[in-house]
């Protein structure tokens, strides 16, 4: 069956620091893979999008690579700062073209000052 | 633009009441998708539609959910009759078109029975 993972142990780093998050699936292609940040009692909040064919993408401090061959997406946030604390989810497309999108249980980023 | 707009933002009912909970998506939006999230199982897909058309309700828990799209711009998600175990934040979603675009969630129903 489709698994994603994402280290459900919260990351701790050091305001400044590159925090690095990853998000491995097995049993699918994706054919393109978002990432969400979601804060206490609110709905997650879309950052970016990957497809397959992009191997990195970036919007400010923020970069996403993609590797299909690892089935792997790593989220990278650089100069983090205390307000990036927060969980942060990823959710691979469906293989089947469909719109529906599946979200791995998340990793809690937090950055201390 | 508003954004997607839930309600009510918290909900407290008896078990066996029926409870409906209500979404606006964002105007122009195609799909729209209703999550519920545990701490135990996350973010769990439970119907989504496209162009007010039910399109895959395979998340759906039981019989006692059932979801509605009337028209582009109103969604309602009842549950009858409530189950402690209903017990979740139920997130509604709304996006363009396929592919392209991320999803914008709504605030949430944290919904509580007892």
């Amino acid at each position: 069956s489709q698994k994603i993972e994402q280290n459900s142990e919260a990351l701790n780093i050091q305001e400044g620091k590159t925090a690095t998050l990853t998000c491995n699936y097995t049993n699918y292609s994706p054919a393109y893979l978002q990432w969400y940040r979601q804060d206490p009692g609110r709905g997650p909040v879309f950052l970016l999008l990957i497809r397959e064919n992009e191997k990195e993408k970036r919007k400010e401090r923020l970069k996403v690579t993609f590797d299909t061959t690892l089935k792997q997406s790593l989220f990278h946030i650089t100069a983090s700062q205390p307000a990036d604390s927060a969980t942060y989810l990823c959710a691979p497309s469906p293989d089947n073209a469909g719109n529906m999108l599946t979200f791995g249980g998340g990793t809690r980023l937090m950055v201390k000052p | 633009d508003a954004g997607v707009i839930q309600s009510p933002r918290h909900e407290v009912t008896e078990m066996g009441q029926e409870v409906t909970l209500r979404c606006k998506p964002i105007s122009g939006h195609d799909y729209l998708f209703w999550y519920r999230q545990t701490m135990m199982r996350g973010l769990e897909l439970l119907i989504y539609f496209n162009n007010n058309v039910p399109i895959d309700d395979s998340g759906m828990p039981e019989d006692r959910f059932s979801a509605k799209m009337p028209n582009a711009s109103f969604s309602t998600l009842k549950i009858q009759p409530s189950e402690p175990r209903d017990s979740a934040v139920y997130f509604c979603a709304s996006s363009r078109a396929a592919g392209n675009y991320g999803y914008t969630f709504g605030s949430g129903t944290r919904l509580t029975v007892v």
